[in-house]
C-alpha cells in the first residue's frame, strides 16, 4: 500500500524560499509521475508541477519562474522549492501520485504560511 | 492556464440526483480524455471518484458517474446521500503537458 509522507518549514517570511519533501512508502518512484497541489485557506486546488523519475519537469506556467522540482531516486522521494514567496503562497501544500492522468495517492499536506 | 469553471454550488435532497459541471477550453477538456473528479471533505485530503472521464477507481460507489461533450465534462451523483457533502474538484490533462483544476463545487445535501 503505498504512503506519502511529506515534511518541511510551515512558517516562512515573504521573500524566502518554500522547501518541501515528500516520501514515498510501499511503492517505487519508477513508472509514475509526482506532483506537487497547493490550496490556499479556503480556496480551490491549484496544480504546482510534475516530475518523473528521469527527472522531466513540467509546470504550471504561472509558477514556473519561482518552482523548482526535484528528484531523489536514491532517498525514493521528491522535493518542492518555491522561492521568493508571499503572502498569496500561504497554502496547504500536497504532494501526490500520478496513476495516469490523474492523482492517486495523496500525501496528508503541509500548512505552509508566509507572514512577517 | 485559467482554473476550469465549476457552478460554486449544487444542491439536492437525499435521493435525488444532481450533475456538476466543469467547462474548459480545447486545449485541455475538449482535446483530451483525461478528466478527473475529486471529492473533499473539510479538512481532509481529495480522493478519486472518477479518472479518464468515466472510470470508476476500485471501491468507488456507482452513484458516481462521469461524462464529457466538447469542452465540458460533468459529474452526476445518483441517489444522493449525506455523506456526498463535501467540495468537489475537476481536474483536466493540458497541452502544456500539465494539469488545471476546476474552481470547485460544494454540493448541499437539503
Amino acid at each position: 500500500h503505498v504512503q506519502l509522507q511529506q515534511w518541511g518549514a510551515g512558517l516562512l517570511k515573504p521573500s524566502e524560499t518554500l522547501s518541501l519533501t515528500c516520501a514515498v512508502h510501499g511503492g517505487s518512484l519508477s513508472g509514475y509521475y509526482w506532483s506537487w497541489v497547493r490550496q490556499p485557506p479556503g480556496k480551490g486546488l491549484e496544480w504546482i508541477g510534475q516530475i518523473n523519475h528521469y527527472g522531466s519537469t513540467s509546470y504550471n506556467p504561472s509558477l514556473r519562474s519561482r518552482v523548482t522540482i526535484s528528484i531523489d531516486t536514491s532517498k525514493n522521494q521528491f522535493s518542492l522549492r518555491l522561492s521568493s514567496v508571499a503572502a498569496a503562497d500561504t497554502a496547504v501544500y500536497y504532494c501526490a501520485r500520478h496513476g495516469g492522468y490523474y492523482q492517486d495517492y495523496w500525501g496528508q499536506g503541509t500548512l505552509v504560511t508566509v507572514s512577517s | 492556464q485559467s482554473a476550469l469553471t465549476q457552478p460554486a454550488s449544487v444542491s439536492g435532497s437525499p435521493g435525488q440526483s444532481i450533475t456538476i459541471s466543469c467547462t474548459g477550453s480545447s486545449s485541455d477538456v475538449g482535446g483530451y480524455n483525461h478528466v478527473s473528479w475529486y471529492q473533499q471533505h473539510p479538512g481532509k485530503v481529495p480522493k478519486v471518484l472518477i479518472y479518464d472521464v468515466t472510470i470508476r477507481p476500485s471501491g468507488i460507489s456507482n452513484r458516481f458517474s462521469g461524462s464529457k461533450s466538447g469542452n465540458t465534462a460533468s459529474l452526476t451523483i445518483s441517489g444522493l446521500q449525506t455523506e456526498d457533502e463535501a467540495d468537489y474538484y475537476c481536474n483536466s490533462y493540458t497541452s502544456g503537458n500539465g494539469y488545471v483544476f476546476g474552481t470547485g463545487t460544494k454540493v448541499t445535501v437539503l
